[in-house]
């Protein structure tokens, strides 16, 4: 039982270039999120599915679009990264919206110079 | 919107002495959770909140929900060294700031 997996854990990016995180879970859950954390301001949610089928922006979606590509797997993908984006990123599930504990990948550390 | 106010940003202590962090919220919540994230790692669940002055505890760790379902607080007596790390609040899908806590042996 692996929980929830993120792919990759580390990344540089140059300005300009795109990629795709990827996240998976094996707890069956409905929910799924995309937090990033910068130090100092703890981690802001970027995109959510809250079940599979829908996708909803959190407070801060600009320069990012996921895919919820079913149950399991919900991706997250930079178009045209910046400097702004350097961050950690972290995928999360739970059971339902709103009121279930979140269970956390390890996260993927994300450098665009 | 709601605004969400997490204190103490830092803590320092010795280890042994007690430690307290707050979350308060601008409306009346339905519930609050709290999670821990160790250096270099990522946030862990400890509990959920969701009664009018529910008052949890875990070993060491008491969580409080206020009356008014407002605020929170976790509190951890006899700081341990294993207890380093940031917590966090979650209430409403946001989270606090953190209260990043640091025990010297």
């Amino acid at each position: 039982n692996a929980g929830v997996t993120q792919t990759p854990k580390f990344q540089v990016l140059k300005t300009g270039q795109s990629m795709t995180l990827q996240c998976a879970q094996d707890m069956n859950h409905n929910s799924m999120y995309w937090y990033r954390q910068d130090p100092g301001m703890g981690l802001r949610l970027i995109y959510y599915s809250a079940s599979e089928g829908t996708t909803d922006k959190g407070e801060v979606p600009n320069g990012y679009n996921v895919s919820r590509l079913n149950k399991r797997e919900f991706s997250l993908r930079l178009e045209s990264a910046a400097p702004s984006q350097t961050s950690v990123y972290f995928c999360a599930s739970s059971e339902a919206w709103g009121n279930s504990p979140l269970h956390f990948g390890n996260g993927t550390r994300l450098t665009v110079t | 919107g709601q605004q969400v106010m997490q204190i103490p940003q830092y803590q320092h202590v010795q280890e042994g002495e007690d430690f307290t962090t707050y979350c308060n919220s601008s409306t009346t919540l339905s519930n609050i959770q709290w999670y821990k994230q160790r250096p270099g790692g990522h946030p862990v669940f400890l509990i959920q909140l969701v009664k009018s002055g529910e008052v949890k505890k875990q070993k060491r760790l008491t969580f409080q929900f206020g009356e008014a379902k407002k605020n929170s607080s976790l509190h951890i007596t006899a700081t341990q060294t294993t207890d380093v790390g940031t917590y966090f609040c979650f209430l409403d899908m946001r989270f606090g700031a953190g209260t990043r806590l640091t025990v010297k042996p």
